[in-house]
């Protein structure tokens, strides 16, 4: 049972260019959430989807976007990237119908995929 | 101030040592995550808790809701635990995101 993939898992880029990050959350899991995390810092949530919308958004600009296909595979774009875009971008995915449940997520996170912009 | 604060921020031990991490958090929470992050960025969660006390090997997690503080404690510890512990709470009865804290970095020498 394969857990939650992330591509590329690493990729360089130059100022006001734009990247896309790919994410396969884990059979069975419906709902993706988003993590930016510089080094040395913890995670910040990014954006959780659910049902190929945007359910729960953090503290970041408009610069950031994403998507969730109807196989719940997600994607998250960041247009005019910036130095202090270079981070480890993480996905994780959890099951909707138990955070209803339980009013916690169960987290299944990726490697992570780490963006240098130079 | 950080809404959610763990200490040490680097701990180092000797094979053999009992740990301990702590996490406090000044907002009202609806569950609480250890995670465990190693070089290169993979995280693993270790613990999701509401109340009480969990235990898994040789982990243990412990969390007081009134004096809002976890515990994550490591026995017999070893230096394949050498990674970075993370604390992350979500908060209660809002559509907020879950809070991380900016980890403990362990290093069990061997």
């Amino acid at each position: 049972d394969a857990g939650v993939t992330q591509s590329p898992t690493h990729l360089i880029k130059t100022r006001g260019q734009q990247v896309t990050l790919r994410c396969s959350p884990k059979s069975g899991h419906d709902t993706v959430s988003w993590y930016q995390q510089a080094l040395g810092q913890g995670p910040q949530f990014i954006f959780q989807y659910y049902e190929e919308e945007e359910r729960q958004r953090g503290n970041f600009p408009d610069r950031f976007s994403g998507h969730q296909f109807p196989n719940y595979s997600s994607e998250l774009n960041v247009n005019a990237l910036l130095l202090g875009d270079s981070a480890l971008y993480l996905c994780a995915s959890s099951p909707y119908r138990l955070i209803m449940i339980s009013g916690a997520n169960v987290l299944t996170f990726g490697a992570g995929s780490r963006l240098t912009v130079l | 101030k950080n809404e959610v604060e763990q200490s040490p921020q680097n701990l180092t031990a000797q094979e053999g040592e009992f740990i301990t991490i702590n996490c406090s958090y000044s907002v009202g929470i609806s569950a609480l995550h250890w995670l465990q992050q190693h070089p290169g960025g993979g995280i693993v969660s270790l613990f999701m808790l509401s109340s009480g006390k969990k235990k898994h090997g040789r982990l243990i997690a412990t969390i007081n809701i009134q004096e809002k503080h976890s515990s994550l404690h490591i026995t017999a510890s070893h230096p394949r635990d050498s990674a970075v512990y993370i604390c992350a709470v979500e908060r209660a009865a809002s559509d907020d995101k879950i809070i991380f804290g900016k980890g403990t970095r362990l290093h069990i020498l061997p």
